[in-house]
Formats: structure tokens, C-alpha cells, sequence
């Protein structure tokens, strides 16, 4: 039970590229998530899914695209990568059963 | 509207010393708050959770909380502090205003705990 998985660890894009950023959860969650963390800052939630099929805008959305295809998978688009989005990323889980998210490792992303 | 203050930007604690890692909270229902541990490049493990049941929350490794409404408090407490302890702690807040599973979760800014040999 390998829990939440995020794809990559690392990532180095220049100002203007695009890229996925994958989320992964084993556990038959209906709930997915995903954050951004700053230094000082907290996470703050960018985007959120509540089941397959179905995505809605956090507090911090902007510049993000989301998909939520399979029930276990979450997807996280950067279309033009801007050097504010260098952040670390976490994508989380949680079961409608449950008051707790469960996070990944995160993906950490510069943009130059 | 929700809020979580985390007084304490950074802690330090002699090891087997106790530890108190304070919080303080603002929301207009009933809340549910937890404690979340980040050790260095790892990502967030839940560390303990009040959902409305008893007051004095037990969690895991030791640390426990206890949730005061009379003072908006959910501070973290453990009574011996040891080196594994080092991380970066985040209490969070999720109000019970929003529809199960829209539950937006506020974070604090977090508290560094260092642990000193």
C-alpha cells in the first residue's frame, strides 16, 4: 500500500513551459487535493476534486489547470510556467469516511 | 470565515525536556482542527485530529492536544521531548460550514521545533 504518490520529486522548467504534475492514491479515496507551500506562508489549496469527473478552484488557482479522469489519479497543469510558481507541490487524499488528509511527499519546482 | 494562528514561528527544547507548541483558531461553526508533522524534504504526516468527541486529544509518538473553545486553543503538548522530534509542525483548522468533502483546510504558518542535545 504505497498510500499517495506524487510524480516527479524535482523539476527545473524556464519561464513559459508547460508541465503535468501527477498525483497517484491507492486507497480508494473519493477526495483529492492539491497545495502549494511557501516559506512563511503555510499550504495553500489550489485546486480540489470530490470525485471522478468533477474539479473546483481553491484559494489559489490561478495559472492551474486540473483533472481528475480515474478515480486515482490527479493531475496538476502548469500551461505557461511563471517564476511565482516556484513552490513546493503536495497533492492529498482523504476519504469521505474520514476528517483527515492523507499528503504525498511533494514536488519540488523551480521555475527560472 | 477561518483562522489559524501558530504563536510560535520557532521552539526550542532541551531533549526530554515537555514541549508546547501553541495554536490558536477563528471559525464560525463547530471546527474540526488537527496537528500535521513535516520532517526536512518529507511531506506532511497527520499527527493527531479533533472532530467534536472528547476535548484532550491522544495522537501519535506521545504528542497530544487539547481543544478549548473558551479560548479558541489547540495547543500540542508532549511531556518528554526527543531528538526524532525535529520537524516543522502546522495546526490546521477545517470549518464544518462547507459541504463533507469541500472541507477547505486553513494551515498556520507553521512552528519549527528544534531539539537541543
Amino acid at each position: 500500500n504505497a498510500g499517495v504518490t506524487q510524480t516527479p520529486k524535482f523539476r527545473v522548467l524556464k519561464t513559459g513551459q508547460s508541465m503535468t504534475l501527477l498525483c497517484a492514491q491507492d486507497m480508494n479515496h473519493e477526495y483529492m487535493y492539491w497545495y502549494r507551500q511557501d516559506p512563511g506562508m503555510g499550504l495553500r489549496l489550489i485546486h480540489y476534486s470530490v470525485g471522478e469527473g468533477t474539479t473546483a478552484k481553491g484559494e489559489v488557482p490561478d495559472g492551474y489547470n486540473v483533472s481528475r479522469l480515474k478515480k486515482q489519479n490527479f493531475l496538476l497543469g502548469l500551461e505557461s510556467a511563471a517564476p511565482s510558481q516556484t513552490s513546493v507541490y503536495f497533492c492529498a487524499s482523504m476519504s469521505s469516511g474520514s476528517m483527515a488528509q492523507y499528503f504525498g511527499p511533494g514536488t519540488r519546482l523551480t521555475v527560472l | 470565515a477561518q483562522s489559524v494562528t501558530q504563536l510560535d514561528s520557532h521552539v526550542s527544547v532541551s531533549e526530554g525536556t515537555p514541549v508546547l507548541l501553541r495554536c490558536n483558531y477563528s471559525s464560525s461553526y463547530s471546527p474540526s482542527l488537527f496537528w500535521y508533522v513535516q520532517h526536512p524534504n518529507k511531506g506532511l504526516q497527520l499527527l493527531l485530529k479533533y472532530t467534536s468527541a472528547a476535548t484532550l486529544v491522544k495522537g501519535i509518538n506521545g504528542f497530544e492536544a487539547e481543544f478549548k473553545k473558551s479560548e479558541t486553543s489547540f495547543h500540542l503538548t508532549k511531556p518528554s521531548a526527543h531528538m526524532s522530534d525535529a520537524a516543522e509542525y502546522f495546526c490546521v483548522v477545517s470549518d464544518a460550514e462547507f459541504d463533507f468533502g469541500n472541507e477547505k483546510l486553513t494551515f498556520g504558518t507553521g512552528t519549527r521545533l528544534t531539539i537541543i542535545p
